[in-house]
């Protein structure tokens, strides 16, 4: 039972444009969400973070979105650069002091020149 | 600045052997925790631990054991390798007291482990 996911395995955009990586979930006890970036052969590095009392926390070119009712969250890149391309993960922790996180399948950002 | 020190970072085993892949921390934190990554789904959470002498089970801890004796160390034991258990593993830790602005976990490089 996938608590977290990612529908979208790959996004292909251009350079400078908008890209929006998407997520949903089915646990209304998550009380944060993560979203993380992995290039290949490293570990994956913290981008953003979101509470689920926000709706929305920017960060530079990033920025994501909470829709608590619909259960879905969104990362906004504005402008995308090339060096954006890589597997994005989206992940979400428990109320309470837990250190359990829970990550989605990922989707693979292609940011063209 | 080591961060999170995984070893080894390759690993063939045969089916039925049995291994420790390493995970070390140096700084302080106390969460730690183990994922497998395999392709189409995303990082799993096999084990965790909220600090020394803690550990509880994640998403698929089945074939798995973990320890956290100090605060530094969290070994994930594979106690007879299956062909299923090729992933790439990745540990990971956080500061409990980690402000919302910086909820995320450190991750290690990996540990990409084979079973034959």
């Amino acid at each position: 039972d996938q608590q977290v996911k990612q529908n979208s395995p790959s996004l292909s955009v251009q350079e400078g444009r908008i890209s929006i990586l998407n997520c949903d979930y089915t646990n209304s006890m998550f009380d944060y969400f993560l979203w993380y970036k992995k290039y290949p052969a490293e570990g994956p590095t913290f981008l953003i973070s979101i509470s689920s009392i926000k709706d929305k926390n920017e960060d530079g070119r990033f920025t994501v979105f909470l829709n608590k009712s619909a259960k879905h969250l969104s990362l906004h890149i504005v402008p995308s650069q090339p060096g954006d391309s890589a597997v994005y993960f989206c992940a979400a922790s428990f109320s309470g002091n837990t250190g359990k996180l829970i990550f989605g399948q990922g989707t693979t950002l292609q940011v063209k020149p | 600045n080591a961060g999170v020190t995984q070893t080894p970072k390759f690993q063939v085993l045969k089916t039925g052997q049995s291994m420790t892949l390493q995970c070390a921390q140096d700084m302080n934190h106390e969460y730690m925790s183990w994922y497998r990554q395999d392709p189409g789904m995303g990082l799993r959470l096999i084990h965790y631990s909220v600090g020394a002498g803690i550990t509880d089970q994640g998403e698929v801890p089945n074939g798995y054991n973990v320890s956290r004796s100090t605060t530094e160390d969290f070994p994930l034991r594979l106690l007879s390798a299956a062909p299923s258990q090729t992933s790439v593993y990745f540990c990971a830790s956080r500061s409990s007291g980690a402000l919302p602005t910086n909820y995320g976990y450190t991750f290690g490089s990996g540990t990409r482990l084979t079973v034959v």
